[in-house]
């Protein structure tokens, strides 16, 4: 069965500055999506980033981009320019060919004025 | 834009009651999903829809039912609610892409359920 995993939960960043958080997979399949989502405090969880495992590109959606490193089974999320509304739960998940979408624990993301 | 509804943001129930969440979209997507979502354990799968009166179970589908009569329309039913069944309930749905892969999850705003 696949797994997602966010090791780290909780991570704090200042305002402007850039933030990486963590996610590792893993899978024995070769054609699968990942993504990222954000939910903010009492708030609906909406998709930040979403990268294509066949597509080499790291994707990249303004002030978010992904570095997706396929052998080593590693999906992170960096935030360049960090800015408050960005504080939020981070999630981390895997869709595969079981039609499921797996996601990992979850990270709390602070943004420091 | 995708819109997920759900019937209720708060709801208060008795053990043994019988609950129904609803779950609405509108961008004509197959699959439709109800997770469970608990601090320090993330979303967990609950049931899953690929089509109309179709079903899946998710991985903790114990103690839950669900029913798919319409495309747009996914239900979650607690037949006898208990208190472990306290928690924000999340809808989603997506597109079926050839060979199952999920696309993209539209969630809807979450129920927060209390059970007494």
């Amino acid at each position: 069965a696949q797994t997602v995993t966010q090791s780290q939960p909780e991570m704090s960043v200042q305002e402007a500055e850039t933030v990486t958080l963590s996610c590792t997979y893993d899978t024995s399949e070769s054609d699968y999506y990942l993504f990222w989502y954000k939910q903010p405090p009492s708030r609906q969880m909406i998709l930040v980033i979403r990268q294509e495992a066949y597509k080499q590109q790291n994707a990249t959606e303004n002030r978010f981009s992904v570095n997706f490193q396929k052998a080593a089974k590693s999906f992170s999320l960096k935030i360049s320019d960090s800015q408050l509304g960005d504080a939020a739960m981070y999630f981390c998940a895997y869709s595969g060919a079981n039609s499921k979408l797996t996601f990992g624990k979850g990270i709390t993301l602070s943004v420091r004025p | 834009d995708v819109k997920v509804t759900q019937s209720s943001r708060y709801l208060v129930k008795r053990t043994g009651e019988k609950v129904f969440l609803e779950c609405v979209q509108d961008m004509d997507h197959e699959n439709m999903f109800w997770y469970r979502q608990d601090p320090g354990l993330g979303l967990r799968l609950i049931y899953f829809s690929y089509d109309v009166k179709m079903k899946e179970k998710g991985d903790i589908p114990e103690g839950y039912s669900v029913s798919r009569e319409k495309k747009e329309r996914f239900s979650l039913i607690l037949e006898s609610a208990s208190t472990n069944q306290t928690s924000m309930y999340l809808c989603a749905s997506s597109l079926r892409r050839t060979g199952g892969l999920v696309e993209t999850q539209y969630f809807g705003p979450g129920t927060r359920l209390l059970v007494l």
